[in-house]
């Protein structure tokens, strides 16, 4: 089965910048997108296509996407982007989750 | 802009079936796939699957067997009943419109918490 791989947690200082990895074979033929849930809510959207932005989501949150990995990167790094966040692809005939990041702004 | 609300009964027992639906307001029945995803306590997403409005369906392979999902266009609602439902189907339980052609979760509802009891 198709699997996607990512760092069980990343700690972040105030102002400092996270880097969250999706990691499978390949991954970089396809389009990565990445969303954010915080604690008793629904996921949001936050990177679709590798690197595009939703509307309403700042310029300091980013995506990548190359060989066997795919990024999100979020710049000066706030207490709100405290939350859980998934990569996902889709993989022909089924959607694939990562198995998502606890991000920590200490 | 999409909007989606799940609805239905919270608590099952095992061997019972789960019957969700899901009420859209807003946007084009054709411009997305309409999909259900699950998240276990404590646990990541799944997909369950989803319904184009042609009608045609694709289903997680481990889920297939005992999910079907629907679409009625008149109400604006689709639907997932899962039969024989055990403890480990208990979930919140997401429905989702995802783009058609590029396949992302666009918008989301809210979620509805499902426990099935033995």
């Amino acid at each position: 089965s198709y699997e996607l791989t990512q760092p069980l947690s990343v700690s972040v200082a105030p102002g400092q910048t996270a880097r969250i990895t999706c990691e499978r074979n390949n991954i970089g033929s396809k389009n990565v997108q990445w969303y954010q849930q915080k604690p008793g809510q629904a996921p949001v959207l936050v990177i679709y296509r590798d690197s595009r932005r939703p509307s309403g989501i700042p310029e300091r949150i980013s995506g990548s996407n190359s060989g066997n990995t795919a990024t999100l990167t979020i710049s000066r790094a706030q207490a709100g982007d405290e939350a859980d966040y998934f990569c996902q692809v889709w993989d022909s005939t089924s959607h694939v989750f990562g198995t998502g990041t606890k991000v920590t702004v200490l | 802009q999409v909007q989606l609300q799940e609805s239905g009964p919270g608590l099952l027992k095992s061997s019972e079936t789960l019957s969700l639906t899901c009420s859209v307001s807003g946007g084009s029945f054709s411009s997305h796939y309409w999909t259900w995803i699950r998240q276990s306590p404590g646990k990541g997403l799944e997909w369950i699957g989803h319904i184009y409005y042609s009608g045609t369906t694709d289903y997680n392979p481990s889920l297939q067997s005992r999910v079907t999902i629907s679409l009625d266009t008149s109400k604006k609602q689709f639907s997932l009943k899962v039969t024989s439902v055990t403890p480990a189907d208990t979930a919140v339980y997401y429905c989702a419109a995802v783009t058609y052609y590029y396949y992302y979760m666009e918008v989301w509802g809210k979620g509805t918490t499902v426990t099935v009891s033995s």
